[in-house]
């Protein structure tokens, strides 16, 4: 099947810097991903859609200026975690659905902690 | 507002049973479902899927069946397997394959199949 590819997979960060992570589609184009949030025990939070060429659609109550998006090419999304506080430390999954098939695909995860 | 539900946090069962996973949803504009297992730190893999235009589908061990008047789904597992012991999130979409494809996660059951 499909292959998305998320990187790192997992990453500990001071408390005020900021973490970017990347979400690539290794064998199909993409031109839409999409980010989910998952805290402990608790559901995947769909926090944006990613569109290739143009802003990402963020999900009420998701920070804009927070969680930066960029999906400069097809194969390619970015998720950037500005400002990092320890309450951002959770489990970070994006995912893809390639041309015409019936499920996404999903990246193995980033578990981010800031300390 | 919690679109998706899984009342059941986990579940336990003997190897060679059936697993019965629950799912319910609030949206009667959903058209698509789907099932995931997750592993811990691990992104999501697709199990099964079915349209709303259908009330059963079956994949192997795993069958899905929907119920649109109790806006109700199960995932039935038989026989369960110890390597089945996962997460599996039940997901909703509606316009799916069009141009929003959004999933909709549930919480979450938490599935122990004991040897």
């Amino acid at each position: 099947g499909a292959v998305v590819s998320q990187h790192p997979s997992r990453v500990i960060c001071k408390s005020g810097t900021s973490v970017k992570i990347e979400c690539r589609s290794l064998d199909f184009q993409a031109t839409t991903m999409f980010w989910y949030r998952q805290f402990p025990k608790k559901s995947l939070m769909l926090m944006a859609t990613s569109n290739e060429g143009s802003k990402a659609t963020y999900e009420q109550g998701v920070e804009k200026d927070k969680f930066l998006i960029n999906h400069a090419s097809l194969t390619l999304s970015t998720l950037t975690v500005t400002s990092a506080h320890p309450e951002d430390s959770s489990f970070y999954i994006c995912s893809a659905f390639t041309g015409g098939d019936t499920e996404a695909f999903f990246g193995q995860g980033t578990r981010l902690t800031v300390v | 507002d919690q679109q998706v539900k899984q009342n059941s946090p986990s579940l336990s069962v003997q190897e060679g049973r059936i697993s019965i996973l629950n799912c319910d949803y609030t949206n009667s504009m959903f058209d698509y479902f789907l099932w995931y297992k997750k592993y811990p730190a691990e992104g999501p893999t697709f199990l099964i899927s079915i349209s709303s235009i259908k009330d059963k589908n079956e994949d192997g061990r795993f069958t899905v069946f929907l119920n649109k008047s109790a806006k109700h789904l199960s995932l039935h597992i038989v026989p369960s397997q110890p390597g089945d012991s996962a997460v599996y999130f039940c997901a909703a979409s509606q316009d799916y394959g069009g141009a929003t494809n959004k999933l909709i996660f549930g919480t979450g059951t938490l599935l122990a199949v004991q040897p």
